[in-house]
């Protein structure tokens, strides 16, 4: 299973662009890379997910370069509603084997 | 659209009870699952299934027992509850089992064990 890697906290202001880079150097051809997005006293939410290059919602974009053992997930212009926990999971064989780590919490101020 | 509703929301047991969390979800998905979060952790895994009358094992199972008898309802069982279960728990469902798409969460139940 490919492990990630990434940062415990961030902090951010509101209108900023925040980016959060999760390391996977151990990521295997068929992985996905998806993110999810948790608030206090909540389940997490599905951000956006995958493969390689890039892509993008209307929440926000994912970038995986060529190598695809990193990716950032981008958020334009937070706000103080993005204050939350970002999950970076990587896996292909099925959810009974992905991992939820400590994820990044992220704080923006106004 | 309900999504995946748990309850109860709160509980509050004492050591050796046993009770029951329910789940249910109104997408017809045929993965469901049952996470615990502790404070300052991520998700573990307890329980899983892949269809209904199909269950198996995730990280964390002991002290929990699940059945799949409808694709609707995936309830989690403490049989014998113990402080160590004190937790938030998650339900989640998706339309396959494999990693690919959304996976849906409901809002928590969150336990506690005297």
């Amino acid at each position: 299973l490919a492990k990630t890697t990434q940062p415990i906290s961030m902090d951010s202001y509101e209108g900023q662009e925040v980016n959060i880079t999760c390391s996977h150097n151990n990521i295997a051809t068929n992985d996905y890379i998806t993110w999810y997005q948790q608030f206090p006293s909540q389940g997490p939410r599905f951000i956006i997910q995958g493969y390689k290059t890039k892509v993008t919602n209307e929440v926000a974009s994912l970038f995986i370069p060529a190598d695809r053992k990193s990716s950032t997930l981008s958020l334009p212009r937070v706000s103080l509603s993005d204050t939350a926990v970002y999950y970076c999971l990587v896996g292909e064989t099925g959810y009974s084997t992905l991992t939820f780590g400590k994820g990044t919490m992220l704080l923006v101020s106004p | 659209n309900a999504g995946v509703t748990q309850t109860p929301k709160f509980q509050v047991l004492k050591t050796g009870q046993s009770m029951t969390l329910q789940c249910a979800q109104d997408m017809n998905h045929e993965y469901m699952s049952w996470y615990r979060q502790d404070p300052g952790m991520g998700l573990r895994l307890i329980h899983y299934s892949v269809g209904a009358g199909i269950t198996d094992q995730g990280e964390v199972p002991n002290g929990y027992n699940v059945s799949r008898s409808t694709t609707e309802d995936f309830p989690l069982r403490l049989l014998s509850a113990a402080p160590s279960q004190t937790s938030v728990y998650f339900c989640a469902s998706s339309y396959s089992s494999g990693s690919t798409g959304e996976l849906f969460f409901g809002e928590g139940s969150r336990l506690t064990v005297l």
